[in-house]
């Protein structure tokens, strides 16, 4: 069963531009977490979404949205980015049915903002 | 407001002896925790998790430990090998937060052959 894949791989971005990170979890996956990680910080959660619907929501600003297909691919968008958006974007997938299951993440998104 | 705190950001243990991972909650809620573990360019992998209703749980060389009033949890590795250098991250949720996990910052472990 492949795994859950997130592009591009790396992306390099200025101030004030926007950017959408993709992330295709594993197959029969219908929950998707998106994180940030930063250094010092571990990971921060920014949204959950279940079958198309938003389930959970971090403390982040409205600047950063995401939402999910009916495949259960799932975007995430950035918009106005500052420098402090540089991070690791971390997507994860798991069946999302039972609490505390566990997720399955993928490799990340390297996000550079200059 | 840190939840989930891991106060030791690196650890380093000689190859065969135990390591110890540490990680303190201060949310009364959670009432499952799981520990990740993170190699450089990939993303996290599950490796162990505990349900509140229990205080231990084992996994081949990995052990969880769970202390309810202390709000404190341990990963203990025994024996340690070369391939278990990585970042530990430990985390937590509660019934009804779904996938709303939070992590905690990450112990880098070093096991030193």
């Amino acid at each position: 069963k492949a795994g859950v894949t997130q592009t591009p791989r790396y992306l390099i971005k200025t101030r004030g531009q926007q950017v959408t990170l993709s992330c295709s979890p594993i197959s029969g996956h219908r929950s998707v977490s998106w994180y940030q990680q930063t250094p010092g910080q571990g990971l921060q959660f920014l949204f959950e979404y279940f079958s198309e619907t938003q389930r959970n929501k971090g403390n982040f600003p409205g600047r950063f949205s995401g939402r999910q297909f009916s495949n259960s691919r799932s975007e995430m968008n950035v918009s106005t980015l500052e420098l402090g958006d540089s991070a690791l974007y971390l997507c994860a997938s798991s069946l999302g049915v039972i609490q505390g299951g566990w997720q399955f993440f993928g490799p990340g998104t390297r996000l550079t903002v200059l | 407001d840190q939840q989930v705190k891991q106060n030791s950001p690196s650890l380093s243990v000689q190859e065969g002896r135990i390591s110890i991972l540490n990680c303190d909650y201060t949310n009364s809620m959670f009432d499952y925790f799981l520990w990740y573990k993170k190699y450089p360019a990939e993303g996290p992998t599950f490796l162990i998790s505990i349900s509140s209703i229990k205080d231990k749980n084992e996994d081949g060389r990995f052990t969880v430990f769970l202390n309810k009033s202390a709000k404190h949890l341990s990963l203990h590795i025994v024996p340690s090998q070369p391939g278990d250098s990585a970042v530990y991250f430990c985390a937590a949720n509660y019934a009804g937060g779904y996938q709303k996990v939070t992590f905690g910052t990450g112990t880098k472990l070093q096991v030193i052959p």
